[in-house]
């Protein structure tokens, strides 16, 4: 069975930093691209960035470039979002996702809430 | 990296058809044929009903349909029931790397 399992989130000033890191199991994790997804409260989805299978490429929406970092590690089947100089737009559920075009197994998501 | 667009809301009463369209640009929805739908019940995580604009995964019934043309996308749920009543989100593949949601629409079943 895949599952996906994230931590990390919880509340942190404007300016502060947090790392989201989600546990793979059930599936060969480096032989998949994985991305981390999020939703606001009361807003759609939104993906934020992506990885590819061996950690070579990556890819970031405009919003969160040179903020928000990607990065994974097939040793332990882990993929890691390191957050930086975090907004209070960036308070959402962080959903740990499988897939680059398509995904259909999501994470249960962890709340990171930016606020003072 | 703008949102796809799609309506707000839709609704329809038992037994009748729906569609929900997703419009994007040549740079997402036009250039790939990498779009999927979403049923979202809130508190849940989505699940995905349409993958590579028309293809059903495994345990989706066949009420649910996708097709493309152009620049828009379009989620048909024939056979509506009560059940059906969700959030649907359309995603697409871009050029950018990463995939771009819709904005998502209510669908109610009156």
């Amino acid at each position: 069975e895949v599952q996906l399992v994230e931590s990390g989130g919880g509340l942190v000033q404007p300016g502060g930093s947090l790392r989201l890191s989600c546990a793979a199991s059930g599936f060969t994790f480096s032989t998949y691209w994985m991305s981390w997804v999020r939703q606001a409260p009361g807003k759609g989805l939104e993906c934020v960035a992506n990885i590819r299978e061996d950690g070579s490429e990556k890819y970031y929406v405009d919003s969160v470039k040179g903020r928000l970092t990607i990065s994974r590690d097939n040793a332990k089947n882990s993929l890691y979002l390191q957050m930086n100089s975090l907004r209070a737009e960036d308070t959402a559920v962080y959903y740990c996702v499988r897939g680059r075009t398509r995904v259909v197994y999501w994470g249960q998501g962890t709340l990171v809430t930016v606020s003072s | 990296q703008s949102a796809l667009t799609q309506p707000a809301s839709v609704s329809g009463s038992p037994g009748q058809s729906i569609t929900i369209s997703c419009t994007g640009t040549s740079s997402d929805v036009g250039a790939y044929n990498y779009v999927s739908w979403y049923q979202h019940h809130p508190g849940k995580a989505p699940k995905l009903m349409i993958y590579d604009v028309s293809n059903r995964p495994s345990g989706v019934p066949d009420r649910f349909s996708g097709s493309k043309s152009g620049n828009t996308a379009s989620l048909t749920i024939s056979g509506l029931q009560a059940e059906d009543e969700a959030d649907y989100y359309c995603s697409s593949y871009t050029s950018s790397g990463l995939m771009v949601f819709g904005g998502g629409t209510k669908l109610t079943v009156l």
